[in-house]
């Protein structure tokens, strides 16, 4: 069965430095993608970034990025520049199999709390 | 484009009654599937419906149902309300194409529906 493992309950950093947030994840599945996304309080679920498992570059999106490690089934979350408005819950999440064979279920972690502090 | 709309936003229900949750998907969008996210259990799929019938489904009683409509509009019930059910129902809505380039299988939430079971 597919499992996400994130360590961090909670992680702290000061305004514009870089913050990594730790995923590890094990599956059978050759094909498989990796999601993160943002949980603010308010508790919409935002998507911030994707790598598939077939990917050869990392993922980037603005101040995102993924280190994707195929061989350690790892997916960490790089923010840089960290911003106060990027306080919230973080989430890693994977689908098995390739995009709409399989449905759109997603197995998530349990989540990281970060503060960003001014 | 309008988001993933899912009413009602808040609600308070006691034991034993049942409750409908519904969410109105992206326009465009054919796969709407349901979470719960509870501070113990997490987030946690309940189901998954595409083109108005059940493609996936969670580990949770006969007592949550579903069902999807012919303009992929989405009802959630669970009937026989017990304290546990107490949690943030969150909608999810995704394009599902099977090919294609850009499908990533990406989910996209709505705010959820927050109940609270006396």
């Amino acid at each position: 069965a597919q499992k996400i493992t994130q360590t961090q309950p909670g992680m702290f950093v000061q305004e514009k430095e870089a913050v990594t947030l730790d995923c590890t994840y094990d599956t059978s599945d050759q094909s498989y993608g990796l999601f993160w996304y943002k949980q603010p309080s308010s508790g919409e679920m935002i998507f911030l970034i994707y790598q598939g498992s077939y990917d050869e570059q990392n993922a980037t999106e603005g101040r995102y990025s993924l280190n994707f490690q195929k061989a350690r089934k790892s997916a960490n979350l790089v923010i840089s520049a960290s911003q106060l408005g990027d306080s919230a819950m973080y989430f890693c999440a994977m689908r098995e199999g390739p995009p709409g064979t399989s449905g759109s279920r997603l197995t998530f972690g349990e989540g990281t709390q970060l503060t960003v502090n001014p | 484009k309008a988001g993933v709309t899912q009413t009602p936003r808040y609600l308070i229900k006691t034991r034993g009654q049942q409750v409908t949750l519904s969410c109105s998907p992206i326009s465009g969008h054919r796969s709407v599937s349901w979470y719960q996210q509870t501070p113990g259990q997490g987030l946690q799929f309940l189901f998954e419906y595409f083109s108005e019938t059940q493609r996936n489904k969670g580990n949770f009683p006969g007592r949550f149902s579903g069902r999807q409509f012919s303009n992929s509009r989405s009802e959630m019930n669970v009937s026989t309300l017990e304290l546990g059910d107490s949690a943030l129902y969150l909608c999810a809505s995704s394009i599902s194409r099977d090919r294609g380039l850009g499908n990533t299988g990406e989910l996209f939430f709505g705010e959820g529906s927050r109940l609270t079971v006396l």
